[in-house]
């Protein structure tokens, strides 16, 4: 049972190139999240997904995009990097399939960094 | 506005010496507060959840306790493997589910 699992687990961009981030789950959890983290901040929601086939804006949601693939996988997609993108990502999954209503638990992380 | 603010930023203890780390928040609508360990490089793991005021949940050598404004995260006697970020999140309903995190509070134990 691996839990949440992230790719990759490090990244260097160049400003304007595109990536995808990847996250799994097997706890057959129904909602998934992304964050990110910034030094002296809390974590910050960017997108998230109740359930298979629906997904929603977070608090900082410009500059991504996100796909539910099927149940277990959830994706983050940055089109053309900024350097502001510079930020460690996790991914993160509960039960619920109300919106964030219960316990999320988290990935490793990707730490990303835009030059 | 909604708010999570977490203190100290740091918190140093020699191992043995019992502590608090304060989660103080501004909300509307909280439904649970939650309390998570991170360690450097790694996602936080969750710790405990908490709902009502007078609520206390303990493990090991940890105990949280929740007040209406605030919680409390109690060190008893801690190991130098206790050292890591913890760090508070509240979860709030206002037309629809959200989850705030505080920036968390460095705790350093040294044997």
């Amino acid at each position: 049972n691996a839990g949440v699992t992230q790719t990759p687990k490090f990244q260097v961009l160049k400003t304007g190139q595109s990536m995808t981030l990847q996250c799994a789950q097997d706890m057959n959890h129904n909602s998934m999240y992304w964050y990110r983290q910034d030094p002296g901040m809390g974590l910050r929601l960017i997108y998230y997904s109740a359930s298979e086939g629906t997904t929603d804006k977070g608090e900082v949601p410009n500059g991504y995009n996100v796909s539910r693939l099927n149940k277990r996988e959830f994706s983050l997609r940055l089109e053309s990097a900024a350097p502001s993108q510079t930020s460690v990502y996790f991914c993160a999954s509960s039960g619920g399939t109300s919106g964030i209503t219960d316990t999320q638990y988290f990935g490793p992380g990707t730490r990303l960094t835009v030059l | 506005e909604d708010q999570v603010t977490q203190s100290p930023e740091a918190l140093r203890l020699q191992e043995g010496e019992s502590s608090s780390l304060n989660c103080s928040y501004t909300v509307s609508g909280l439904r649970g507060l939650f309390w998570y360990r991170q360690d450097p490089g790694k996602g936080p793991e969750f710790l405990f959840t908490l709902y009502s005021a007078g609520e206390e949940k303990e493990k090991e050598r940890l105990k949280a306790t929740l007040t209406k404004k605030e919680s409390f995260l109690h060190i008893t006697a801690p190991k130098p493997e206790d050292s890591a970020t913890y760090l508070c999140a509240v979860q709030l309903y206002t037309g629809g589910f959200k989850t705030i995190f505080g920036a968390g509070t460095r705790l350093f134990v040294k044997a």
